[in-house]
């Protein structure tokens, strides 16, 4: 069993809808958790940063974190065309840990 | 946000040449900086840990002597891929820690003919 599990999709949706992204994780020393929005041929971008379990929110994004079913997920509300690029989720231990990417899901939103 | 330059953007080289890319963390001190390598729809590979001050750390299969690392201060690291071959041709992406998230460049093309 790989650390981390993302499917890798593609994901289409229509302008406006709600977008749910997930990943799933075997080690349970995961306590900080990151999704990562990356456009073609450019390096990702930090989107979402979150510590131990519960939501946060900011602005079109919400990230959740449920530690006791090792799943988190990455909600975009009123999806754009602009949204449309690959999400990276990622965690990483505590101290210096190296992080640990899922493989990204490309997403596409269609006007 | 912290921002993480890298240069150059992208560069075309012959076989048998060394190609250097900075990486550098603009507004923040990085101890630790990492070098990724990504191809087309696959995703991000590490490559190599680099820590100021010392020898970096690399990955199971990345030879070192072939991707030279270099991290010479808190805001600047550089990776040199010497004698470069097709075989590398490859999106290369640094990314520099802060607040226990990393922050990435945006990325270096390497094209070699």
């Amino acid at each position: 069993q790989k650390e981390v599990e993302q499917d890798p999709g593609p994901l289409s949706v229509p302008e406006g809808a709600i977008v749910s992204l997930n990943c799933t994780y075997s080690n349970s020393a995961f306590q900080y958790f990151m999704w990562y929005r990356q456009y073609s041929r450019k390096g990702p971008e930090l989107l979402m940063y979150t510590y131990s379990s519960g939501n946060k929110e900011d602005g079109r994004f919400t990230a959740q974190v449920d530690k006791s079913s090792k799943y988190i997920s990455l909600f975009i509300r009123d999806s754009q065309p602009s949204d449309s690029a690959t999400y990276l989720c990622a965690m990483r231990g505590s101290g210096n840990t190296p992080l640990v990417f899922g493989k990204g899901t490309r997403l596409s939103v269609i006007a | 946000g912290a921002v993480v330059s890298q240069h150059p953007s992208w560069v075309i080289c012959k076989s048998g040449t060394s190609v250097k890319i900075e990486c550098r963390s603009l507004d923040f001190q990085a101890t630790t900086m990492f070098w990724y390598r990504q191809f087309p729809k696959q995703s991000l590979m590490l490559m190599a840990t680099s820590n100021e001050g010392s020898k970096a750390t690399y990955e199971q299969g990345v030879e070192k002597d072939k991707f030279l690392i270099n991290h010479a201060s808190l805001t600047l690291s550089t990776l040199t891929v010497t004698s470069a071959h097709p075989e590398d041709s490859s999106f290369y992406i640094c990314s520099a820690e802060g607040d226990m998230a990393l922050y990435f460049g945006p990325g270096t093309r390497l094209t070699v003919l």
